[in-house]
């Protein structure tokens, strides 16, 4: 079954609004976790990273006022997309990783959120 | 420089064929992890295989099987007697063993049609 829950999975809404998007470990505690944007046909791109109890780190060219991240506990990462607008429509997907078994251990991700923008 | 290279954008196959599909990756260190996943219409990404550095037997797991080769900073992907549910992207990624966080390394994704 999943390991990595991701909530909700799609989003249709109005320009201006903001989205929250939530991310789980479900049968693990997760330091870390990433959050990811992607683009039809195109690969994943990593946002940033979520670290449980810091502030997250973001990739170069993230804006980090537009798109929120709160790791509050061991299971829980949000993304909040603030004042969304059509350019910021995309597929959004997080993932998580065990840290117990080793450093070998794969990423597991969410079933991804489709944000649409109106 | 860390980087993943799918050459093949895209390969259609006719079901029960075999497919291989191509990940060439670059990295410094000398300890890192590699792996596949696979993208399927729906979105979701499911993780296959993977793979250590320090470990170059290849293995097989029913249809799939990979090819690990250093020399050619390779990890090639084969499923066998493909399948019409095999029709999705597969991405193959590194993690590289410097790395604290476990970041990814994505490469483009291969989309892989097989038709009945």
């Amino acid at each position: 079954g999943a390991v990595v829950s991701q909530h909700p999975s799609r989003v249709i809404c109005k320009s201006g609004t903001s989205v929250k998007i939530e991310c789980r470990s479900l049968d693990f505690q997760a330091t870390t976790m990433f959050w990811y944007r992607q683009f039809p046909k195109q690969s994943l791109m990593l946002m940033a990273t979520s670290n449980e109890g810091s502030k997250a780190t973001y990739e170069q060219g993230v804006e980090k006022d537009k798109f929120l991240i709160n790791h509050a506990s061991l299971t829980l990462s949000t993304l909040t997309v603030t004042s969304a607008h059509p350019e910021d429509s995309s597929f959004y997907i997080c993932s998580a990783r065990n840290p117990v078994g080793g450093a070998n251990q794969p990423q597991h991700f969410g079933d991804g959120t489709r944000l649409s923008i109106l | 420089a860390q980087k993943v290279t799918q050459a093949q954008t895209e390969i259609s196959v006719v079901e029960k064929e075999d497919v291989t599909l191509d990940c060439v990756y670059e990295t410094r260190d000398t300890t890192y992890y590699l792996f596949w996943y696979k993208q399927p219409p729906s979105g979701e990404l499911v993780f296959l295989i993977r793979r250590n550095s320090f470990d170059e037997q290849n293995e097989i797991s029913g249809r799939y099987s990979w090819n690990f080769q250093k020399s050619t900073s390779s990890f090639n992907f084969t499923i066998t007697a493909s399948q019409v549910v095999d029709s999705a992207v597969y991405f193959c990624a590194l993690r590289m063993g410097s790395s604290n966080t476990g970041k990814l390394i994505f490469g483009q994704g291969t989309t892989l049609q097989v038709k009945p």
